[in-house]
């Protein structure tokens, strides 16, 4: 168990919907990150947030937006959606805002887009 | 931009040693970093190397070479526990992770 707390497991929609995913770090971290896995495409980075500023974007669609709210959990919202965004959507946290040489996992949302 | 290369599939048989190659490109470079996931579940750090050579860490080593942006796991004593994916990744911007594709490593008795 790495700490990091990921809600819900499991999300299936509808094309054309949105959905919130939720994140909360470990305790004490203050760096959260957001990454997308998809069979295709692996592991990609989406977006940083170290003590609720963004502090580095990836490729992260616009339809797509995050925030990290003052008690340092996170959510990431994704609109409009696609068949395309169904993957894993994993969290991770760190105690450095330069990610440090590790970082802790969440154990991810799979998202399902019908 | 940053690209990494790493075999797409291993096999080996329980006690054997194997070793899995990273090759990158970065604009940037802080160290190569190693990752675990089984199948389905979360990523899980595995080792970390920001200067040259060799990190031991039980059956686990790792190793980097800057001047030829190379690295390597390796995993000893094998068991079938270790049939899961492993990722290199770097982080350019002293940031977020760059993951290469990942090494699917299977473990047969």
């Amino acid at each position: 168990d790495s700490g990091v707390t990921q809600t819900p497991k499991h999300l299936i929609t509808a094309t054309g919907q949105r959905v919130t995913l939720r994140c909360s770090p470990r305790s004490g971290d203050l760096s959260v990150y957001w990454y997308q896995q998809s069979l295709d495409q692996g592991l990609q980075f989406l977006i940083q947030y170290y003590n609720g500023e963004e502090r580095a974007k990836g490729n992260i669609l616009e339809r797509f937006s995050a925030q990290q709210f003052p008690d340092l959990h996170s959510e990431l919202n994704l609109s409009s959606l696609e068949l395309g965004d169904s993957a894993l959507y994993f969290c991770a946290s760190s105690a450095l805002a330069g990610g440090g040489n590790e970082q802790f996992f969440g154990p991810g949302t799979r998202l399902t887009v019908l | 931009g940053q690209s990494l290369e790493q075999p797409s599939e291993v096999t080996a048989v329980e006690g054997a040693i194997v070793q899995i190659n990273c090759t990158y490109q970065t604009s940037g470079f802080y160290g190569l970093s190693w990752y675990q996931q089984h199948d389905g579940g979360a990523p899980t750090f595995l080792s970390y190397n920001a200067l040259d050579g060799l990190e031991e860490t039980g059956r686990f080593s790792s190793f980097l070479s800057r001047s030829d942006s190379y690295g390597y796991l390796l995993l000893q004593e094998l068991q079938m526990k270790d049939s899961a994916s492993y990722f290199c990744a770097v982080n350019p911007a002293g940031t977020a992770l760059i993951f290469g594709k990942g090494t699917t490593l299977s473990v047969s008795s």
